[in-house]
């Protein structure tokens, strides 16, 4: 069975530029998380789905950022424009509903000169 | 927020050492949970500990849920090269039993052959 699988595994933007990035998770697994880890650090959560709702998002910085999961099971993660501060690996991760055991995928690593 | 502190930062052992990390919490958590991330990878789940006190083995590692439900201890039996990576600990905040992972610092692993 695949994995969580996101896409591209890598990105270099320069900043101001819009960026996406694409995440297929796990069959059956209705949560998906996108996660932000930046250099040195542990992962940070930027939103959190239950099939297509967003039920946690406090952390996203809405004024640039944005996620859609239209269909309860894809997942894009926009960034519009890009800041040299958004350089970072973008996680998508998924679970069963009700669980805290996340699988991850291989990530984005993002790059904004 | 909460915060998870992992100790050591980084570690240099030689192939055939053990290994103790350990991560602690101002805040109790009812989950707690053993990530390794290889360079260039997600995080991949080693252990997970559900109960104060659970002492839970996988291979050559072993993990204890502290009994003060704040700190959780990692240990890496005759360590080898592929053990290298970073070790994260993280549970769920807010003393919910799922959905928003709180990550640690981590703590890099280095075993030299």
């Amino acid at each position: 069975e695949a994995g969580v699988v996101q896409s591209p595994r890598y990105k270099i933007i320069e900043k101001k530029q819009p960026v996406a990035f694409w995440c297929n998770p796990i069959s059956g697994h209705n949560t998906l998380y996108w996660y932000r880890q930046n250099l040195g650090q542990g992962p940070e959560l930027l939103i959190r789905y239950e099939n297509e709702e967003a039920v946690d998002d406090s952390q996203l910085p809405k004024d640039r950022f944005s996620a859609e999961r239209l269909k309860g099971v894809d997942s894009t993660l926009k960034i519009q424009p890009a800041e040299l501060g958004d350089s970072a690996v973008y996680l998508c991760a998924s679970s069963l509903p009700g669980a805290n055991v996340l699988t991850f995928g291989a990530g984005s690593r993002l790059t904004v000169l | 927020g909460q915060q998870l502190n992992q100790s050591p930062q980084s570690m240099f052992i030689q192939e055939g050492e053990d290994v103790s990390m350990n991560c602690t919490s101002s805040s109790i958590f009812n989950t707690w949970l053993w990530y390794k991330q290889d360079p260039g990878e997600g995080p991949v789940l080693l252990i997970a500990l559900y109960k104060a006190g659970e002492l839970t083995s996988n291979g050559r590692l072993t993990a204890q849920f502290g009994i003060t439900r704040k700190d959780s201890f990692l240990n890496i039996s005759a360590s080898i090269p592929s053990d290298v990576g970073i070790y994260f600990c993280a549970g769920p905040a807010g003393g919910t039993s799922y959905g928003k992972l709180t990550f640690g610092q981590g703590t890099i692993l280095t075993v030299h052959p």
